[in-house]
């Protein structure tokens, strides 16, 4: 069985730093892209980007480039999303999942809830 | 890379059917034949129902049907059932690996 789990709730201040991360399991997970995906309170899901594990190649939707980075150890199966200055506005649920066909995603992780407040 | 449209809300009885719209442009939607559905419930991750405009995965009842003409895509639910009730996104291929999702529709079993 396909598994993506995620890691648990964030809650941070503005400006400062967090990485979330999202393990795989039940695949053979260098062979599949895994993206990330913001879903902010009440509104739709957003393409945040998407990475390679088997090369770490990773491309970005162009309203993400620049404000966050995503990274993957595949010793570990585990892709990471990270931040180095968060802002309020990036308070939102984020899922990991894995990437079937074009820009369609098969398996999804449990969401990642991030709070950035003062 | 602005968001799908599709229509906020739509409504029917059970056992009807709901088309819900999901228009793009000619970078999105209308260059590619990579449309997907999903489904959400409320404190759920999305679930894809449809995927290459009209192809499901297995598991997913035949009820659930897709397609496209020029720039927009349709989602359809046939027989609609009490459990259908749910959050519907549609997601088009826009080019190095990335998408873009719609804004979404709220489907209410009256």
């Amino acid at each position: 069985e396909v598994q993506l789990v995620q890691s648990g709730a964030e809650v941070r201040k503005p400006g400062e730093s967090l990485k979330i991360s999202c393990k795989g399991s039940g695949y053979s997970f260098t062979t599949y892209w895994i993206g990330w995906v913001r879903q902010m309170p009440g509104k739709g899901p957003e393409w945040m980007g998407i990475i390679y594990p088997g090369d770490s190649d990773t491309r970005y939707s162009p309203s993400f480039q620049g404000q966050v980075t995503i990274s993957a150890d595949k010793s570990i199966s585990t892709v990471f999303l990270q931040w180095s200055s968060l802002k309020a506005s990036d308070t939102a649920m984020y899922y990991c999942a894995r990437r079937f066909t074009a820009a369609t995603v098969d398996s999804w992780g449990q969401g990642t809830l991030v709070t950035v407040s003062s | 890379q602005s968001a799908l449209t599709q229509p906020r809300s739509v409504s029917e009885s059970p056992g009807q059917s709901v088309t819900i719209s999901c228009t793009g442009t000619s970078s999105d939607v209308g260059h590619y034949n990579y449309v997907s559905w999903y489904q959400q419930l409320p404190g759920e991750a999305p679930k894809l129902i449809i995927y290459d405009v009209s192809k499901r995965p297995s598991g997913v009842p035949d009820r659930f049907s897709g397609s496209k003409s020029g720039n927009t895509a349709s989602l359809t639910i046939s027989g609609l059932q009490a459990d259908d009730e749910a959050d519907y996104y549609c997601c088009s291929y826009e080019g190095n690996y990335i998408g873009v999702f719609g804004t979404g529709t709220k489907v209410t079993v009256l």
